[in-house]
């Protein structure tokens, strides 16, 4: 099974609809991460939690908000979604107590279109 | 401020080529971490390599190769002997002490045969 996993992987909603895209993982890293992946310009990140108390906004926060419901849940929710939020979504965690690596592992990505 | 650029948005090459892909960063610490990370077709996110500030010794893998130099702020990666399954978009990303990502924008690398 894999570490990190995203759901949906693939979703198509309308705009003004609210959407919950879902991370879980089972590596025992306390750090998760929300970007997203826009075509030419990269990942960009939305939120971040250092554990489960502790949520950070990222450059692209506006329009989003994230929950943190245990150390291996992280979900990120768009309560309005609108046209330019369409972007492929992926979740990542890394180990702060493994500060020499503290390397981030990316989940496989959610497919978003808004319509 | 954190920056990482990736001046070459797509290259081409014929298999069998060496390709470097070069990755120039900007960063105020004195104690950060540089990665690559490739994206096949697929669409996942895949760890290449880590690097530290204090680290300046180039690594080898296989036909992946990296060049780090803090005085020019590049973290180059070459691949040796490309291959179709080499076609990817690659990513640089720069991390200062443990933060979240900064990545480049990709690099898109097609191998034909």
């Amino acid at each position: 099974d894999a570490d990190v996993t995203q759901t949906p992987r693939n979703r198509i909603t309308k705009t003004g609809k609210r959407i919950m895209l879902e991370c879980s993982q089972t590596k025992g890293h306390d750090r998760m991460y929300w970007y997203r992946q826009d075509p030419g310009l990269g990942l960009r990140l939305i939120y971040y939690s250092f554990d489960v108390k502790d949520i950070n906004k990222g450059e692209i926060s506006d329009g989003y908000s994230v929950s943190r419901q245990a150390q291996a849940k992280f979900s990120l929710s768009l309560e309005s979604a609108i046209p330019n939020q369409t972007a492929l979504y992926f979740c990542a965690t890394s180990d702060s107590k493994d500060i020499a690596t503290d390397t981030q592992y990316f989940g496989p990505g959610t497919r978003l279109t808004v319509l | 401020a954190q920056k990482v650029t990736q001046a070459q948005t797509e290259i081409s090459v014929v298999e069998k080529e060496d390709v470097t892909l070069d990755c120039v960063y900007e960063t105020r610490d004195t104690t950060y971490y540089l990665f690559w990370y490739k994206q096949p077709p697929s669409g996942e996110l895949v760890f290449l390599i880590r690097r530290n500030s204090f680290d300046e010794q180039n690594e080898i893998s296989g036909r992946y190769s990296w060049n780090f130099q803090k005085s020019t702020s590049s973290f180059n990666f070459t691949i040796t002997a490309s291959q179709v399954v080499d076609s990817a978009v690659y990513f640089c990303a720069l991390s200062e002490a443990g933060t979240a990502l900064i990545f480049g924008k990709g690099t898109t690398l097609s191998v034909s045969s």
